[in-house]
């Protein structure tokens, strides 16, 4: 049974194409995230949603929009790709968020080259 | 913002040997959390500290929640081919949702 889980897996598209990739958590959490690493392997934090509401929104420039249809969804829109976009999108999932100390459960990646 | 110093940045080793990385913050964290990171996957959650002071194992690992709230250490006993990969440490503290990483350390254990 898969958690998380994310498509596509792999997304290779060209500079100034618009894509998106979903994520979807069979969990029963109320809150999701979108997490960046890039080519050095570093995590950071971009988007969160509780119950379909917006509550983190890092220093992301504006050609990324997250959607959360419901609260087991969170699909990430990117436009006009640039090649600095290049790098592995992590979805990920956790029971609640804020002061709670439930464990955030991450997708397998989408890595995405834009060439 | 908050931030976390992880290191070392990488370690190899022989096959049984004993590993031990750290993290630093410059602020208290509320929670540490460990994750390991194969090639080709996501971040999986290997070990969770919840109170200051807290010492906590899962099987070949030990790690520690520091007294001060500003640090946390993982140890690997009797390290094994499989343990290489990419490991993560994690502190979700204070009135948002994020959860602040280090920048990884990577094992290489040599069989």
């Amino acid at each position: 049974d898969t958690a998380v889980s994310q498509t596509p897996k792999y997304l290779v598209t060209q500079m100034g194409n618009d894509k998106s990739i979903k994520c979807e958590q069979n969990l029963g959490h109320d809150t999701m995230y979108w997490y960046k690493q890039d080519s050095k392997k570093f995590l950071k934090i971009m988007f969160s949603y509780n119950n379909k509401e917006l509550i983190i929104n890092e220093t992301v420039p504006n050609r990324f929009s997250p959607k959360s249809p419901d609260k087991a969804h969170l699909n990430l829109h990117i436009n006009s790709l640039e090649l600095g976009d290049s790098a592995v999108y992590f979805c990920a999932s956790s029971r609640q968020g804020g002061y709670s100390t439930d464990t955030q459960y991450f997708g397998p990646g989408t890595r995405l080259t834009v060439l | 913002g908050q931030q976390l110093n992880q290191s070392p940045q990488s370690m190899f080793i022989q096959e049984g040997e004993d590993v031990s990385m750290n993290c630093t913050s410059s602020s208290i964290f509320n929670t540490w959390l460990w994750y390991k990171q194969d090639p080709g996957e996501g971040p999986v959650l290997l070990i969770a500290l919840y109170k200051a002071g807290e010492l906590t194992s899962n099987g070949r690992l030990t790690a520690q929640f520091g007294i001060t709230r500003k640090d946390s250490f993982l140890n690997i006993s009797a390290s094994i081919p499989s343990d290489v990969g990419i490991y993560f440490c994690a502190g979700h503290g204070g009135s948002n949702y994020k959860l602040t990483f280090g920048k990884g350390t990577l094992l290489t254990v040599n069989p």
